[in-house]
């Protein structure tokens, strides 16, 4: 079974801070990882996904995360926060089938001019 | 870019009535799915579609839910008869191959108000 949990409901840094989000996760198979972000009425987009390879992956919008299988984490980290992160993120992780995607609660950040 | 459209973005009802919750995913996408997300809870699965069928579904997904393609377009959930706990943002979401890693390209979503 898969399940995520991402520890924060809300999250708040200044500009220009760095951005920590926190994912666990749990999984029965090696996991595929993910990471949305959804904007006030706007859809889940994706910032950056781990499925094979390289433990640190890249996304948009300076984001980056990192696998971390002997903590059982996916952490999203950004150098250098900007007003426009404001939004709401979701960790996910996948079923073997890919076909389910289970999601954290989220995490809301804030940030302060 | 394309992308997952949803109508309505707000739905009220009344409790006991049916709604259908539309979803036109991406052109050339061929699995769909529908999450709902009830206030301050996870964004939790309720099926996945693909090839005119149901591929997978959740202990949510009971025999008040259904979900159909009714054209080349259209993806649609219906509840057949809402209960106030069906209050919830319910997104589409869509993929162009079943491969695990493809990533799910999700709907803005209806905010669906049982009263």
């Amino acid at each position: 079974a898969q399940s995520v949990t991402q520890l924060g409901s809300h999250v708040s840094v200044s500009e220009g801070a760095l951005v920590l989000l926190r994912c666990n996760y749990s999984s029965s198979v090696p996991p595929y990882l993910f990471w949305y972000v959804q904007y006030p009425n706007q859809g889940l987009q994706l910032l950056l996904k781990y499925t094979t390879g390289a433990t640190l992956v890249k996304g948009i919008n300076g984001f980056e995360a990192e696998f971390k299988k002997s903590e059982t984490s996916f952490h999203l980290t950004k150098p250098s926060a900007h007003m426009s992160d404001a939004a709401e993120y979701f960790c996910a992780v996948s079923t073997n089938t890919g076909n389910q995607f289970y999601f954290g609660t989220g995490t809301s950040l804030t940030v302060i001019p | 870019e394309p992308e997952v459209t949803q109508t309505p973005s707000h739905q009220v009802t009344q409790m006991g009535q049916e709604v259908i919750l539309r979803c036109v995913p991406i052109s050339n996408h061929l699995y769909f799915y529908w999450y709902r997300q009830i206030l301050g809870q996870k964004v939790e699965f309720l099926v996945s579609f693909y090839n005119n069928e149901i591929s997978e579904k959740s202990e949510i997904f009971d025999d008040q839910f259904s979900v159909e393609r009714p054209d080349g377009s259209n993806f649609t959930l219906k509840i057949r008869s809402t209960k106030l706990e069906d209050s919830a943002m319910y997104f589409c979401a869509s993929k162009v191959r079943g491969i695990r890693d493809n990533e799910q390209f999700f709907g803005p979503g209806t905010r669906l108000t049982v009263l």
